[in-house]
């Protein structure tokens, strides 16, 4: 059982818009900066998003990432088939002293 | 442009140490604006932290609560690299490690090595 929960699943056609979303709670999202991961099948995950809504040089302006309160979100517009993969929230948990995960969400592009 | 590159086995037996090896180009072990942790993914428990360490005029070490009793990472300035050594190892720490660079001030993980794949098995 992750420490921040996801859905396990989200669908939507080339071309639409998707969120997914990660709750935490006030020990992780709540006050630390949440990162998004993207991991395709077979590779290690790669950062898409950090400080909450930062992307990294080269992440397309395509992904986007918000914060509420003990919730982020992470939005992809303009969905491609490349874009199918497993996505990751992740924040600093001070209560466990360490990195917590969501538990990912596979993205499938229809 | 930092790279991380992982080695060590992709078996070990039950009971026995697990060691990987993560040398790091382009960036330094004990450099002051990084840590260099240790992650792993295993289908049961998905993406888990496992550690990291850092110097900040000192080295630091720290552990996930659940493995800090059978681990050990170290840092090696002569080669430029970080270990993971976890003691006393069963089926269940069957998983893909990943060594990866930490962000420090903003709590990150921006490079990630390729992944080693790691059976624990007669």
């Amino acid at each position: 059982q992750s420490v921040l929960t996801q859905p396990p699943s989200v669908s939507a056609a080339p071309g639409q818009r998707v969120s997914i979303f990660c709750s935490g709670s006030a020990s992780n999202i709540g006050r630390k900066y949440v990162s998004w991961y993207q991991q395709v099948r077979g590779t290690a995950p790669k950062l898409l998003i950090h400080d909450d809504y930062k992307r990294p040089s080269g992440i397309p302006d395509r992904f986007s990432g918000s914060k509420s309160g003990t919730s982020a979100t992470l939005g992809i517009t303009g969905l491609q088939t490349g874009d199918e993969a497993d996505y990751y929230c992740a924040a600093w948990d001070d209560s466990l002293s360490g990195v917590v995960f969501g538990g990912g969400t596979k993205l499938n592009v229809l | 442009q930092v790279q991380l590159q992982q080695s060590g086995p992709g078996l070990v037996t039950p009971s026995q140490t697990l060691s990987l090896t993560c040398a790091i180009s382009g960036d330094s072990v004990s450099g002051d604006s990084a840590a260099w942790a240790w992650i792993r993914q295993s289908p049961s428990r998905g993406l888990e932290w496992l550690g990291r360490t850092y110097f900040r005029s000192q080295w630091y070490n720290e552990y996930a609560g659940s493995l800090r009793s059978r681990m050990t990472i170290n840092p090696d300035t002569s080669k430029n690299q970080f270990s993971l050594h976890l003691n006393s190892v069963t089926p269940e720490d069957s998983a893909v490690y990943y060594c990866a660079r930490w962000v420090h001030e903003k709590g990150f993980l921006d490079v990630w090595g390729k992944g080693t794949t790691v059976t624990v098995s007669s």
